[in-house]
């Protein structure tokens, strides 16, 4: 098993552009979700899916919009990308849809910049 | 929400030193969980308890939970160079099926 899976790895973009960055698990996890990962303040929930077709949001959604057509994908789409987005970001997965009782498995992360 | 707040934010020490992060919240917690990130890399699961003072050890890392569940533990007895990364609690959310992580305690050991 590849377990979860990020692409790109390191990005730089523009104030305004788009963008999707991709999150694959091939371990039948029904939970996934997306953290921001900023100096000094932790991981921050963005937004979660407990299953396919499910999605809601976390901590931190605005700018950010996802959807789960499949178990195995959980895309993250930044709309119009600001200087305040550049982080690393990390994806998530766990069995159930109780993530607090589950094992979190998380990607390698993909760091964006935003000039 | 939920706010799962952990301290020290940074520790420095020498190797073979002892280390400890504390992680506290102010309500009961039905459980909790650790997680360590290397430098570059990625959280890693490391641990979850769930009982009224539980202790859990590996090797020599002794992870406590508090008796009333609000405040948790991970000691590290002796550092070594490969226990430098970020140390995470993590605990439920208010709503939904959150995880919400702590700021995390950074370890650097010196040689």
């Amino acid at each position: 098993n590849a377990g979860v899976t990020q692409t790109p790895k390191f990005q730089v973009l523009k104030t305004g552009q788009s963008m999707t960055l991709q999150c694959a698990q091939d371990m039948n996890h029904e939970y996934m979700s997306w953290y921001r990962q900023d100096p000094g303040m932790g991981l921050r929930l963005i937004h979660y899916s407990v299953g396919a077709g499910i999605t809601d949001q976390g901590e931190v959604p605005n700018g950010y919009n996802v959807s789960r057509s499949t178990t195995e994908d959980f895309p993250l789409r930044l709309l119009s990308a600001a200087p305040s987005q550049t982080s690393v970001y990390f994806c998530a997965s766990s069995t159930s849809g109780r993530a607090f009782t589950d094992t979190q498995y998380f990607g390698p992360g993909t760091r964006l910049t935003v000039l | 929400g939920q706010q799962v707040m952990q301290i020290p934010q940074y520790q420095h020490v020498q190797e073979g030193e002892d280390f400890t992060t504390y992680c506290n919240s102010s309500t009961t917690l039905s459980n909790i969980q650790w997680y360590k990130q290397r430098p570059g890399g990625h959280p890693v699961f490391l641990i979850q308890l769930v009982k009224s003072g539980e202790v859990k050890k590996q090797k020599r890392l002794t992870f406590q939970f508090g008796e009333a569940k609000k405040n948790s533990s991970l000691h590290i007895t002796a550092t070594q160079t490969t226990d430098v990364g970020t140390y995470f609690c993590a605990g439920p959310g208010t709503s939904g099926s959150r995880l919400t992580f702590g700021e995390g305690t950074q370890l650097t050991v010196n040689p």
